[in-house]
């Protein structure tokens, strides 16, 4: 079976400072990686994907995660964070197929401080 | 192009009572898939629904079902509802084929009291 471990529930940063939120995956396949962001009240908004290819992919709001094999790891990064960026971030895995269930990380809380 | 629509954005509803959710993905998009959103079980798959027809389930009770519409519109039903299905429900949209990614609905926001 599939999973997703995200390290760390909650990660605080300064303004201006790198954001690093973890994520592993277990998977016998290499399977599809995303990262989704999610506001207060609303839904899940796509910050980048991972499907065959760079293994370094690049997303919006300058957010970008490199997919490392060996180490079955997608961490997602930023060189400078923003105060807008502070939101709960969610990891997630589908395996290739016709199915598109997502499997989810329980989710990192990053709170940006001035 | 527009986004998924989900409605209504709020619903209260009494234990035992039945509940329909209503998604309208984007235009284009076939596939389908609804999830609960709860801050003790996380985000979990319910469903996807494909061209009319159910091609996943996840592991939910039959209290939840849901269909599709030709027009790819979706709706989701619980029935006899209880005070542990009041959750967040995300509908989900992804064009089909080898495209993957889903494109999320800002969500039903349902209330069992």
């Amino acid at each position: 079976a599939q999973s997703v471990t995200q390290l760390g529930s909650h990660v605080s940063v300064s303004e201006g400072a790198l954001v690093l939120l973890r994520c592993n995956y277990s998977s016998s396949v290499p399977p599809y990686l995303f990262w989704y962001v999610q506001y207060p009240n609303q839904g899940l908004q796509l910050l980048l994907k991972y499907t065959t290819g760079a293994t370094l992919v690049k997303g919006i709001n300058g957010f970008e995660a490199e997919f490392k094999k060996s180490e079955t790891s997608f961490h997602l990064t930023k060189p400078s964070a923003h105060m807008s960026d502070a939101a709960e971030y969610f990891c997630a895995v589908i395996l290739s197929g016709s199915a598109r269930q997502l499997t989810f990380g329980s989710g990192t809380q990053l709170t940006v401080l001035p | 192009k527009a986004g998924v629509t989900q409605t209504p954005r709020y619903l209260i509803k009494t234990r035992g009572q039945q509940v329909t959710l209503s998604c309208s993905p984007i235009s284009g998009h076939r596939s389908v898939s609804w999830y609960q959103q709860t801050p003790g079980q996380g985000l979990q798959f319910l469903f996807e629904y494909f061209s009319e027809t159910q091609r996943n389930k996840g592991n939910f009770p039959g209290r939840f079902s849901g269909r599709q519409f030709s027009n790819s519109r979706s709706e989701m039903n619980v029935s006899t509802l209880e005070l542990g299905d009041s959750a967040l429900y995300l509908c989900a949209s992804s064009p089909g084929g080898v495209v993957y990614e889903q494109y999320f609905g800002p969500g039903t926001r349902l209330t069992v009291t």
